[in-house]
């Protein structure tokens, strides 16, 4: 069964700072992982996803990694800005187990 | 842009009442799926929906929870005989494809329930 860790749990930067959020997976039998941003209180809105063929993918200031066989994916944040605060959550997509999230970053970006 | 709805924002019940939630996917996508997540906890899969029938579901979607697609738009998932721990936001999303680069999730809004 697919369990997902994100470390750190929560990081609070001074605005500008470059930032990496880690997510870990058990399994690596994945097709995709996905990396979703959720504001409290709010749905989930998804921001990149990668597929397992793929190393990386990049959308404006996030660009996300997949090592698969290691079974790891960070999430990278360039010159962070307040509005980039929210809980950010990866979810792996598993043969057979649909998309499992993880518990989660929550980060803060301070003015 | 297209975008999943979610109705009601929030419902409150009583211990033991059947709730119906309310989901409209987004348009050309063809799977669906009902994800809940109890406060302060992780995002948890219920069951997912193509083509008329349920495709997968985990341990929590027990005979209490059902799924309907009643006509081309409306996505429900049905919770009888509620209890006190089915409080939670409920979360509906619409994927274009599985497993694929068309198979990213899309959620809503969620509907949160209180049971009382």
């Amino acid at each position: 069964k697919q369990e997902v860790t994100q470390i750190p749990a929560a990081l609070s930067v001074p605005e500008g700072e470059n930032l990496v959020l880690n997510c870990s997976f058990t399994d690596s039998a994945i097709y995709n992982l996905q990396w979703f941003r959720q504001d409290p209180g709010k749905g989930l809105t998804s921001l990149l996803l990668i597929q397992s063929s793929q190393r990386e993918q990049t959308s404006g200031r996030l660009n996300a990694s997949l090592d698969k066989s290691s079974g790891r994916s960070t999430l990278y944040i360039a010159a962070s800005q307040p509005g980039d605060s929210a809980t950010y959550l990866c979810a792996p997509d598993n043969y057979g187990q649909n998309f499992v999230f993880g518990p989660g970053t929550r980060l803060s970006v301070l003015p | 842009e297209p975008e999943v709805t979610q109705t009601p924002s929030h419902q409150v019940t009583q211990m033991g009442q059947e709730v119906i939630l309310r989901c409209v996917p987004i348009s050309n996508h063809l799977y669906f799926y009902w994800y809940r997540q109890i406060l302060g906890q992780k995002v948890e899969f219920l069951v997912s929906f193509y083509n008329n029938e349920i495709s997968e579901k985990s341990e929590i979607f027990d005979d209490q929870f059902s799924v309907e697609r009643p006509d081309g738009s409306n996505f429900t998932l049905k919770i009888r005989s509620t209890k006190l721990e089915d409080s939670a936001m409920y979360f509906c999303a619409s994927s274009e494809a599985r497993h694929t680069n068309t198979g990213e999730l899309f959620f809503g809004e969620g509907s949160r329930l209180t049971v009382l």
